[in-house]
């Protein structure tokens, strides 16, 4: 059963600090791997999908990585600002075209 | 476009009423899901659909049922409920094994 971890579960960094998300997961039989952003009382927005056969993807300030042989992605947000305080979920996908989220990071951007 | 609403926003409930949650989407999206989100557990899968017509379990079915009789309406009922059903409950769609695209969520309470 996949199983997926995302550590830390909170992070508070001053603005302009540049930082890196991550992501585990037990079982590297994916096709795709996704990170979401949530805000409080929202639902999600799609901010990277990277396929199985990709390494990374970027938009914007972000990039995302991903490692499957070892089960782990990361999310780099660059100069980071206040709005980017939100919680960032990770989800993989297997071939059974289900998505399995990980419990989500907590981000905090102070001014 | 709006891409994908869920009806109602909110909803209480007492123990042993039932309900339905509509998910609508206006993408022509073939898949649909639905999940529900607990506290410090992410994301789980209820069920989903692959077609109109279809439906499947995902992780946590129990308690709930689906259906899919129109292309872009996919419901989820609960036919009595339970305090361990209170969550924040979201539908998603996708074009086959793409990228989901998420509903803003229907906060459910059962006392």
């Amino acid at each position: 059963k996949q199983e997926v971890t995302q550590i830390p579960a909170a992070l508070s960094v001053p603005e302009g600090e540049n930082l890196v998300l991550n992501c585990s997961f037990t079982d590297s039989a994916i096709y795709n791997l996704q990170w979401f952003r949530q805000d409080p009382g929202k639902g999600l927005t799609s901010l990277l999908l990277i396929q199985s056969s990709q390494r990374e993807q970027t938009s914007g300030r972000l990039n995302a990585s991903l490692d499957k042989s070892s089960g782990r992605s990361t999310l780099y947000i660059a100069a980071s600002q206040p709005g980017d305080s939100a919680t960032y979920l990770c989800a993989v996908k297997g071939y059974g075209n289900k998505l399995v989220f990980g419990a989500g990071t907590i981000l905090r951007v102070k001014s | 476009n709006a891409g994908v609403t869920q009806t109602p926003k909110f909803r209480v409930l007492k123990t042993g009423q039932s309900m339905t949650l509509l998910c609508a989407q206006d993408m022509n999206h073939e898949y649909m899901y639905w999940y529900r989100q607990d506290p410090g557990m992410g994301l789980r899968l209820i069920h989903y659909s692959v077609g109109e017509g279809t439906t499947a379990k995902g992780e946590v079915p129990d308690g709930y049922n689906v259906s899919r009789l129109k292309k872009q309406n996919f419901l989820l009922g609960l036919e009595s409920a339970a305090p361990s059903q209170t969550s924040v409950y979201f539908c998603a769609s996708s074009w086959s094994v793409y990228e989901q695209y998420f509903g803003p969520g229907t906060r459910l309470t059962v006392t």
